[in-house]
């Protein structure tokens, strides 16, 4: 299995709403990643989650908030979001914790939209 | 982190036409990888680059890393409309994030 999965689809919500995006993968992979994509723009790297802890957040806002509850699992738990909050939520995994040595495999993103 | 520039931001080209795109950095690197992402996709892996000079070819693809190990470019043979999508270099400069360069966007004219 060399797929990463990530739910929903789609998400549209409030400024005043909880939820969670989650993701997984099965192929053993040490290092996972959150990055944040806007419209013809680059992925932007938000967390690094290296052996089920958090080793890098790259001053992202509180109202996301991560969480990896085991070495397959990856959530990012949003609240409180801004309309400018909203974009492609890519996840991602790799082998080893050391993102730059190792190709990293995407998921299809949950596609955000915050009213 | 300062963002790795991609030339040219856009390319439109006829099909069966060549296209090629730059990634370059003021700063030594690592390695480089590269990935592509189709409209509506994530983005896939295509290669990485670790040596100075280094050369990889997947079909009508050839990636080449510059022998100062600050530049790279790929360049597709022959475009077929199944090459659509942004091209994105990725360079490490030896910590463990992965920096997106700005990405080229191809579309072929059919």
């Amino acid at each position: 299995d060399t797929e990463v999965t990530q739910t929903p689809k789609h998400l549209v919500m409030g400024m005043t709403n909880k939820k969670s995006l989650k993701c997984e993968q099965h192929m053993g992979h040490r290092a996972m990643y959150w990055y944040k994509q806007k419209a013809k723009k680059p992925p932007e790297l938000m967390f690094v989650y290296s052996y089920e802890k958090l080793s890098i957040n790259e001053s992202v806002p509180s109202r996301f908030s991560p969480e990896c509850p085991n070495s397959s699992l990856l959530n990012l738990h949003l609240h409180a979001l801004q309309p400018e909050d909203s974009a492609l939520y890519l996840c991602a995994s790799s082998q080893d914790e050391f993102a730059g040595e190792d190709e990293q495999f995407f998921g299809p993103g949950t596609r955000l939209t915050v009213l | 982190g300062q963002q790795v520039m991609q030339i040219p931001q856009y390319q439109h080209v006829q099909e069966g036409e060549d296209f090629t795109t730059y990634c370059n950095s003021s700063t030594t690197l690592s390695n480089i990888q590269w990935y592509k992402q189709r409209p509506g996709g994530h983005p896939v892996f295509l290669i990485q680059l670790v040596k100075s000079g280094e050369v990889k070819k997947q079909k009508r693809l050839t990636f080449q890393f510059g022998e100062a190990k600050k530049n790279s470019s790929l360049h597709i043979t022959a475009t077929q409309t199944t090459d659509v999508g942004t091209y994105f270099c990725a360079p490490n400069r030896g910590n463990e994030k992965l920096t997106f360069g700005t990405g080229t966007r191809l579309t072929i004219i059919p």
